[in-house]
């Protein structure tokens, strides 16, 4: 067990509808990551929040928001579903350091979403 | 832009035999390499990383290599057994642009070890 949870495990939903998935970090950890995890695509890195500000984007599609709360936990928000977002989104979390330490990621459960 | 080559794409061994797994980063910059071990409907499981400033790091029958001239790292598993089973994941990140920490994965391996 990593330390990392995230909710739901799995979702089901319909192409145009909006989702959100959540993500806690390891106690103490103040970086979060989201991943993407697609048959075609493999393992793709999508936004990372440390203390709560944005610190890094990568392949995310405009449809899809995230934020970090004061509390830590990490809300990843996909609007206007597609049948291609079907995939396996994962969070990860690190201690954080704004120089950016080759920190060690720690990866939650996943949440498999499916759009129909 | 950044990228990581894996291979083989899979892998089957039997048990006992060592298994090897080869990646190759087009970042220069890189200098945090970790392996992650992903099983059936869980998320992937930090095994080993190595950082640029080290060559080789060991760990138990898990061993991680480096050459950065070339670009290269490589996982070697010794004395494989049925649950190491699972899909390999290596990734390069630079972790020095002001808290940018992004990991780049290579597509994966599937190492199948058959007793």
């Amino acid at each position: 067990d990593s330390g990392v949870t995230q909710t739901p495990k799995h979702l089901i939903t319909a192409t145009g509808q909006r989702v959100t998935l959540r993500c806690s970090p390891r106690s103490g950890d103040l970086s979060v990551y989201w991943y993407q995890q697609s048959l075609d695509q493999g393992l793709q890195f999508l936004i990372q929040y440390y203390n709560g500000e944005e610190r890094a984007k990568g392949n995310i599609l405009e449809r899809f928001s995230a934020q970090q709360f004061p509390d830590l936990h990490s809300e990843l928000n996909l609007s206007s579903l597609e049948l291609g977002d079907s995939a396996l989104y994962f969070c990860a979390s690190s201690v954080g350091a704004l120089a950016g330490s080759q920190e060690t990621q720690y990866f939650g459960p996943g949440t498999r979403l499916l759009v129909l | 832009g950044e990228n990581v080559e894996q291979h083989p794409s899979t892998l089957s061994v039997q048990e006992g035999d060592s298994a090897v797994i080869k990646c190759t980063y087009s970042d220069s910059a890189s200098n945090y390499f970790p392996w992650y071990k992903q099983e059936l409907g869980k998320g992937p499981q930090l095994i080993i990383d190595i950082r640029s400033n080290v060559g080789e790091k060991k760990d138990q029958r898990i061993a991680v290599t480096l050459n950065k001239t070339a670009k290269h790292f490589s996982l070697h598993i010794t004395e494989t057994q049925p649950e190491d089973s699972a899909v390999y994941f290596c990734a390069a990140s630079n972790g020095f642009s002001g808290g940018y920490n992004k990991l780049i994965f290579g597509a994966g391996t599937r190492l199948a070890v058959h007793p």
